[in-house]
């Protein structure tokens, strides 16, 4: 497809169960963010990719939030031992832009809503 | 790190009336500054955008002004339509040690455009 794409779109989790959060971005956008978006607030940053290299991962809550993006382009957000207050919409976002060149327009997915009961 | 502030958190206007959402940001580096509208359940999409190198941009019905000396920024819709109903959100980049691809988004306003 044309867009970002992100998978599943509707998570429900039990407290302590892992999930993991698929991202498809446009295809040869270098740059990839995942933000979290709290019901209500705006996006917060998480992590950014550059290609495969994760350059920043200063917006990840704790060590119990990992990603990757092994090859360059799919990644995956992985909570481990999710807790209530991970209930999110989480949303990546691809830029064809890199970090040296500057900011460019961000193309968001429709995100994936995760609920820890 | 960077900090942006918006309001005001909901606005409800007529058809056919404009509608101004203000934003301040608190980095003085920052240098790029995008608006985004979310319909309900939907994905955040770019509608306007601003460098810090111009005062004013407009596209249509849509308009950012940027003040660098105070720090803020602001949204102008003319001639609103019921289509114009969603969330909009400021953003401000994070402009330090040569890396800008940070976002730090407002906490959005909730357009209402009554018919």
């Amino acid at each position: 497809g044309a867009g970002v794409s992100q998978s599943p779109r509707y998570k429900v989790a039990k407290r302590g169960q892992d999930v993991a959060l698929r991202c498809d971005p446009i295809s040869g956008h270098v740059s990839l963010f995942w933000y979290q978006q709290a019901l209500g607030q705006g996006p917060e940053f998480l992590t950014y990719f550059q290609n495969e290299a994760q350059l920043d991962k200063s917006g990840l809550p704790s060590d119990r939030f990992f990603a990757e993006r092994p090859e360059g382009s799919v990644s995956t957000l992985k909570i481990q031992r999710t807790q209530q207050e991970d209930s999110a919409v989480y949303l990546c976002a691809s830029s064809s832009k890199g970090v040296v060149v500057g900011t460019g327009e961000l193309f968001f997915g429709e995100g994936s809503r995760l609920t820890v009961l | 790190g960077e900090n942006v502030e918006q309001h005001p958190s909901t606005l409800s206007v007529q058809e056919g009336d404009s509608a101004v959402i203000k934003c301040t940001y608190s980095d003085s580096a920052s240098n790029y500054f995008p608006w985004y509208k979310q319909e309900l359940g939907k994905r955040p999409q770019l509608i306007i955008d601003i460098r810090s190198n111009v005062g004013e941009k407009k596209d249509q019905r849509i308009a950012v002004t940027l003040n660098k000396t105070a720090k803020h920024f602001s949204l102008h819709i003319t001639e609103t339509q019921p289509e114009d109903s969603a969330v909009y959100f400021c953003a401000a980049n994070s402009n330090s040690g040569g890396s800008n691809y940070k976002l730090t988004f407002g906490k959005g306003t909730l357009l209402t455009v009554n018919p």
